[in-house]
């Protein structure tokens, strides 16, 4: 079945450093990708999205490119910030799949002065 | 729109009470998500609906889960009877075929 895997966390970096978080999935149509955050108490929100092969979302520094040869979606930013600290989601809707919105188990991000 | 509402935002219960929690999507939305999010199983998803039909429930742990959605601007997630075990965050989320889903602030559910 469709499946999300990304890297465990958590992920404690300095201020300004970069970010990488991996993501790859498993899909057996052609779903569009998504990077979601969630910060604390909050429900997730939107960051990026890419719906087919090559597209680059981008957001708030965020980047993740759709790379279909490679099944993957990492999410990177040049130069993370105390104010990105948060737990964020890599998941795919899967057209093939009525839409099935499904979710990576999530990184926790620690971004320190 | 004021974005996918969900009640209550904590909610306190002995095991075995019934539980019910609720969720009001966006309007417009077709397709409406329940999630269960625990520490040690992250974000999972247990079922959704389109207009308003059970589309895969294979994500509900056990018998004691059910959910409805008897029309467009409303769904339940009821446990009976509840365990402390389903203590976790249940997060309701909305979408439409071609876009991003809007997920509520959640319930933060105790079972004692």
């Amino acid at each position: 079945g469709d499946s999300v895997t990304q890297m465990e966390g958590p992920v404690t970096l300095s201020e300004e450093a970069f970010l990488t978080i991996n993501c790859t999935y498993t899909a057996t149509g052609y779903p569009s990708l998504f990077w979601y955050v969630q910060y604390p108490g909050e429900g997730l929100q939107l960051l990026l999205k890419a719906t087919k092969a090559d597209d680059k979302g981008s957001n708030k520094g965020f980047e993740a490119t759709y790379r279909k040869e490679t099944t993957s979606f990492h999410l990177e930013k040049g130069s993370v910030q105390v104010s990105d600290s948060a737990v964020y989601f890599c998941a795919l809707s899967d057209p093939g799949g009525y839409n099935k919105l499904i979710f990576g188990a999530g990184t926790r991000l620690a971004v320190h002065p | 729109d004021a974005g996918v509402i969900q009640s209550p935002r904590h909610e306190v219960t002995e095991m075995g009470q019934e539980v019910t929690l609720r969720c009001k999507p966006i309007s417009g939305h077709d397709y409406l998500f329940w999630y269960r999010q625990t520490m040690m199983r992250g974000l999972e998803l247990l079922i959704y609906f389109n207009n308003n039909v059970p589309i895969d429930d294979s994500g509900m742990p056990e018998d004691r889960f059910s959910a409805k959605m008897p029309n467009a601007s409303f769904s339940t997630l009821k446990i009976q009877p509840s365990e402390p075990r389903d203590s976790a965050v249940y997060f309701c989320a909305s979408k439409t075929i071609a876009e991003r889903a809007f997920f509520g602030q959640g319930t933060r559910l105790t079972v004692v």
